[in-house]
């Protein structure tokens, strides 16, 4: 079956980076985009971006965009997400998502907290 | 300000049946592209409920349906139980942005 599995929580200072992974299985990493969402406290959820596992290509929501950075690996199946000069506002849970041709369900990652603190 | 317009609320009482819109545009939802339905429970993840407009995953209960017209869903939620209290959250794909959309997010209450 298909599943997301993203790396632990993490807490960073204001300033630092933060890269969180999420490792797909079964199915063809390459056949889908993954994309990246995250979800503050008490917010709804924000689309950042995603990447095309096949040829690397990335897109960025604009607010991220300078920020962010998104990799995969293909020999491990993993997908990667940087985000830089973090704040007190980054503080989020993000997921990984796979894209979905139409008629296909969506599939999410567990989420991976990570609180900005000082 | 989120790209899919939701109501911030809706309630209803035991037994009784509510919906929920979400209004998209003619680069979304009026585009044709499948709207997706989140339920949230306090501190966990979102949980898919509705995808391709009105499919239910396995295990999710009948009382939840979709549907979809023109630039707009909605998600109908039947024989309401206060289990259901939840943030319920409408989701779909910009064509023009190249971009995962969501609502901002409904909050549900049993009364």
């Amino acid at each position: 079956q298909v599943q997301l599995v993203q790396s632990g929580a993490e807490v960073e200072k204001p300033g630092a980076s933060m890269k969180i992974s999420c490792e797909a299985s079964g199915y063809t990493f390459t056949d889908y985009y993954i994309h990246w969402v995250r979800q503050a406290p008490a917010q709804g959820p924000e689309w950042m971006g995603w990447i095309n596992p096949k040829s690397g290509d990335t897109k960025f929501a604009q607010q991220f965009q300078g920020r962010v950075t998104m990799t995969r690996d293909t020999s491990t199946s993993r997908a990667y997400i940087e985000l830089s000069a973090l704040t007190y506002d980054d503080t989020a849970v993000y997921y990984c998502a796979r894209s979905y041709p139409r008629g296909q369900r969506p599939y999410w990652g567990q989420g991976t907290l990570v609180t900005v603190s000082s | 300000q989120s790209v899919l317009t939701q109501p911030p609320s809706v309630s209803g009482a035991p037994g009784q049946r509510v919906t929920i819109s979400c209004t998209g545009s003619s680069s979304d939802i009026g585009a044709g592209y499948d709207v997706h339905w989140y339920q949230q429970l306090p501190g966990t993840a979102p949980k898919l409920l509705i995808y391709h407009d009105n499919i239910r995953p396995s295990g999710v209960p009948d009382r939840f349906s979709g549907s979809k017209s023109g630039t707009s869903a909605s998600l109908a939620i039947t024989g309401l139980q206060a289990e259901d209290e939840a943030d319920y959250y409408c989701q779909s794909y910009d064509g023009s942005l190249r971009a995962w959309v969501f609502g901002g997010g409904t909050k549900l209450t049993v009364l």
